[in-house]
């Protein structure tokens, strides 16, 4: 049984140019979350799913960021345009929500990007 | 407005010693809560979580307790070992799904 896992698990950018980042979730887990964490903070909600659905954005989530999930499974993070306050650790969760019941969420290990 | 705080930045502990993390929060539509435990460069590692309807749940070395009249919740580790240097996160949800985290404390146990 594998667990989350991101790719790159870092990346180096210069300002302006576009990045994208993946997430696979566990395997069976209907939500996949993203997060952004900078230095001396906890990590920050971004926006999630239910199976290919985005339920929520937060309004951290400027109009150069963008996610998708297709068919559900593995999960898409993009920036473009990047902006050195973009530079952070962006973290993917994932868990299964069933109605009514409490949801774990579970970390990958992260992507860190460092514009430049 | 921080809904989740961790006023404690740091604490020392010695190996064998009780390690005790605090966490306040101020949102009562808060109804679970988890610690997670961060190494440097690596995603949050899920310790243990508590219910509102609950005032304690334990696994293992981990406990953690929850005082819903001060909105307050705590995580103790009994015995601390040197691998349990770590940052721990606070984090909450309510009525709505994402997890709002504290700031984090800075656990380090020496020998």
């Amino acid at each position: 049984d594998t667990g989350v896992s991101q790719d790159p698990r870092h990346k180096i950018t210069k300002r302006g140019q576009n990045v994208t980042f993946r997430c696979d979730p566990i395997s069976e887990h209907n939500r996949l979350y993203w997060y952004r964490q900078t230095l001396g903070q906890g990590p920050e909600f971004l926006t999630y799913f239910q199976n290919e659905a985005q339920l929520e954005k937060s309004r951290l989530l400027s109009d150069r960021f963008s996610a998708e999930r297709p068919k559900g499974s593995f999960s898409t993070l993009e920036i473009q345009r990047t902006e050195q306050g973009d530079s952070a650790m962006y973290l993917c969760a994932s868990s299964s929500f069933l109605s009514g019941d409490q949801e774990t969420q579970y970390f990958g290990p992260g992507t860190r990007l460092l514009v430049l | 407005d921080q809904q989740v705080k961790q006023n404690s930045p740091s604490l020392s502990v010695q190996e064998g010693r009780i390690s005790i993390l605090n966490c306040d929060y101020t949102n009562s539509m808060f109804d679970y809560f988890l610690w997670y435990k961060k190494y440097p460069a690596e995603g949050p590692t899920f310790l243990i979580s508590i219910s509102s309807i609950k005032d304690k749940n334990e696994d293992g070395r981990f406990t953690v307790f929850l005082n819903k009249s001060a909105k307050h919740l705590s995580l103790h580790i009994v015995p601390s070992q040197p691998g349990d240097s770590a940052v721990y996160f606070c984090a909450a949800t309510g009525n709505t799904d994402k997890l709002i985290f504290g700031t984090g404390t800075r656990l380090q146990v020496f020998p």
